[in-house]
């Protein structure tokens, strides 16, 4: 079975600081993955999407970058924290050829 | 711009009544629409999908009534439980090798005892 794993489960920075999230999908192959961010009580924002290891691609600009060093890890990161930044990230993954997404557990960034 | 449009903002319905949830869109290369279901703090969790060659899907008592001519489509939830209060998000995704997805603001719902 498939397992997705996000971490840290929660983070609280400062104004300015560096972030790093992480994902890991266990357990598939070679599957697409996918960046989102939720505002409290909001909608799902696409930030990247990946289908091979070492290339991602942007769907919207909000200072934020990501990287796949591997095929099954997905990074966000950013040297720079903005309040606009605080939310929910989820991560997600769907099987090559699939449409069908599946969400992690989300990691809780509170920006100070 | 928004392109997935959801309503009711929130509903509220009672134990064992159906739930009707809309969406509707407005590119017509959408042809792939998830529905996801989040509870509080919480990834979301998909429901149930269809694609844009049918017109019904079901599943248990979820149900997605499609109508392609009018880019509208609903979920329905019958025989409503407690444990089917959460969002949901009703999403939307392009031909195959477009790997964008858009949801829209989702429908809050709750389900009264």
């Amino acid at each position: 079975a498939q397992t997705i794993h996000q971490w840290p489960v929660a983070e609280i920075k400062a104004v300015g600081s560096p972030l790093s999230l992480g994902c890991t999908i266990k357990g598939k192959s070679s599957p697409n993955l996918y960046w989102y961010w939720q505002a409290t009580g909001g909608t799902l924002q696409q930030l990247f999407y990946s289908i091979t290891v070492g290339q991602v691609e942007s769907v919207v600009q909000l200072n934020l970058s990501a990287s796949r060093p591997k095929d099954d890890q997905f990074i966000l990161s950013t040297e720079k924290l903005l309040l606009s930044h605080s939310g929910f990230y989820l991560c997600a993954w769907s099987p090559l050829g699939v449409y069908e997404q599946y969400f992690g557990p989300g990691t809780r960034l509170t920006v100070l | 711009q928004q392109q997935v449009r959801q309503s009711p903002q929130s509903l509220t319905v009672w134990e064992g009544e159906t739930a009707i949830l809309n969406c509707s869109y407005e590119d017509s290369t959408f042809n792939y629409f998830p529905w996801y279901q989040q509870f509080p703090g919480e990834g979301p969790a998909l429901l149930i999908s269809i694609s844009s060659v049918s017109d019904k899907k079901e599943d248990g008592r979820f149900t997605i009534f499609f109508n392609k001519r009018e880019k509208k489509l609903s979920l329905h939830i019958t025989d409503s439980q407690p444990g089917d209060s959460a969002t949901y998000f009703c999403a939307a995704s392009p031909e195959a090798g477009n790997y964008k997805y858009v949801f829209g603001a989702g429908t809050r719902l709750k389900v009264i005892a």
